[in-house]
């Protein structure tokens, strides 16, 4: 069973403070990603990376930052957090060239 | 802008009732995936579906690539039905998925 894992799981911010929202997986997946849900939209990709080094944009990076450091990392960070950035945060990993993904718990981020 | 339409976005029924719930979507397909998401929870991959019918126990999902959709249809529901449902669909050879807005099914006793 793939084992996907997010801290913290709950996270209340102050606007114009730095969050970090860390994931970790234990597949040995290459593929790692960061999505957002929102009433109204669904999930939205926010990065995602391809291995350790790597980050790339997804369809909505403004105001946020990814860090893969290892294979089994994967860090989103928001700079100078904003209550628009108040959402359910979700990561998932998946193998190279391949259709699955499995997400972690999530992480409720709340931003005063 | 959204390229994939899901509806209805909330569906109530009678447990033993069915329920369809559609995907349609704008551009070109590679495959499309359907979720379930329990109420406060993550997510878990219910079909993988490129083109055709699946079926697994109560649910089968049918992809019409050259329609531009996908259907899940849940026969006799049951209460532990209940939760969202997203399809997604995947562009291209790339691993990136593009999810509709989801599906709040409510099956009561």
């Amino acid at each position: 069973e793939a084992a996907v894992t997010q801290s913290p799981r709950n996270k209340v911010a102050v606007t114009g403070g730095k969050v970090t929202l860390s994931c970790n997986q234990t597949n040995n997946h290459n593929n790692m990603y960061w999505y957002r849900q929102d009433t109204g939209h669904g999930l939205r990709l926010i990065h995602y990376s391809y291995g350790a080094g790597s980050t790339e944009k997804g369809d909505i990076p403004d105001g946020y930052k990814a860090s893969r450091p290892s294979q089994e990392n994967f860090s989103l960070i928001l700079e100078l957090a904003t209550p628009s950035q108040t959402s359910v945060y979700f990561c998932a990993s998946g193998p190279t060239f391949s259709y699955e993904q499995y997400f972690g718990p999530g992480t409720r981020l709340t931003v005063l | 802008g959204q390229q994939v339409q899901q509806s209805p976005a909330s569906l109530v029924l009678q447990e033993g009732e069915n329920a369809e719930l559609q995907c349609n979507f704008s551009t070109s397909l590679n495959s499309m995936q359907w979720f379930y998401q329990r109420p406060g929870g993550s997510l878990v991959s219910l079909f993988y579906n490129p083109s055709g019918t699946k079926q697994s126990g109560r649910l089968t999902s049918t992809t019409v690539i050259k329609e531009r959709r996908s259907s899940l249809h849940i026969s006799s529901s049951q209460t532990t039905d209940s939760g969202t449902y997203l399809c997604a669909m995947r562009e291209g050879t790339g691993s990136k998925l593009s999810f509709g807005k989801g599906a709040k099914l409510t099956v009561s006793p």
